[in-house]
């Protein structure tokens, strides 16, 4: 069976402060996807990022920085010098290949930063 | 533009009185899908379709029901609410790597 984690239900920092968001995920498939979606409090999924399983390299983008290590099955997301604007929910999301387009949510980490 | 839509984004019932809430995508995509968000379990996936006429549970299809008649179109049905169907409903498409999301429904069953 499939499965993500994320378990910090809430973080708090105060603006300026770099932050990691973990996922931690569980699937016995070799052919996978990982995903991370914002969800600001209007509500709507904002896309961040996708990376295939056999795509073990870090992407940054802008403020943005993903760490994906198969090793620990873990899809961390780091957020640096972080904004008010990065105040939201973060989705971590897995979707095996030969299981349709469903994806596996994990429960979502609320971002809260502080002026 | 590519886009999935939802209507309506806003709608507060009660208990026992049928619903529907639409979802159209505009980017003829063959798969489509329902998921809710609840606070604590994230999104879970209620029904999806891979083609017009083919229609499949998810992992929580108690009390909905969905139709594909026409592959832009893709309704969830909730015909006796209750209130434990108080939740945010994403409509999606996808094809190859790419998934699409509308904007959410926030239904409220009294």
């Amino acid at each position: 069976a499939q499965k993500v984690t994320q378990a910090q239900t809430e973080i708090s920092v105060v603006e300026k402060e770099d932050v990691t968001l973990d996922c931690v995920y569980e699937t016995r498939d070799t052919t996978y996807y990982l995903f991370w979606y914002k969800q600001p409090p209007s509500g709507e999924l904002v896309f961040l990022i996708r990376r295939n399983s056999f795509d073990e390299q870090n992407e940054i983008s802008g403020r943005y920085s993903w760490n994906f290590q198969k090793s620990t099955s873990s899809f961390n997301f780091t957020i640096t010098a972080s904004q008010v604007v990065d105040s939201a929910v973060y989705f971590c999301a897995l979707r095996v290949v030969y299981s349709s387009y469903k994806l596996i949510f994990g429960s979502g980490t609320r971002l809260l930063v502080r002026p | 533009e590519a886009q999935v839509t939802q209507n309506p984004r806003y709608l507060i019932t009660v208990t026992g009185k049928k619903l529907t809430v639409t979802c159209s995508q505009n980017m003829n995509h063959e798969y489509m899908s329902w998921y809710r968000q609840d606070p604590g379990l994230g999104l879970r996936q209620i029904y999806y379709s891979m083609n017009v006429e083919v229609t499949d549970k998810g992992d929580v299809p108690e009390g909905y029901k969905v139709s594909r008649k026409e592959k832009r179109n893709f309704p969830l049905i909730l015909e006796s609410p209750s209130p434990n169907q108080t939740s945010l409903y994403f409509c999606a498409t996808a094809q190859g790597n790419e998934q699409f999301f509308g904007p959410g429904t926030r239904l409220t069953v009294l």
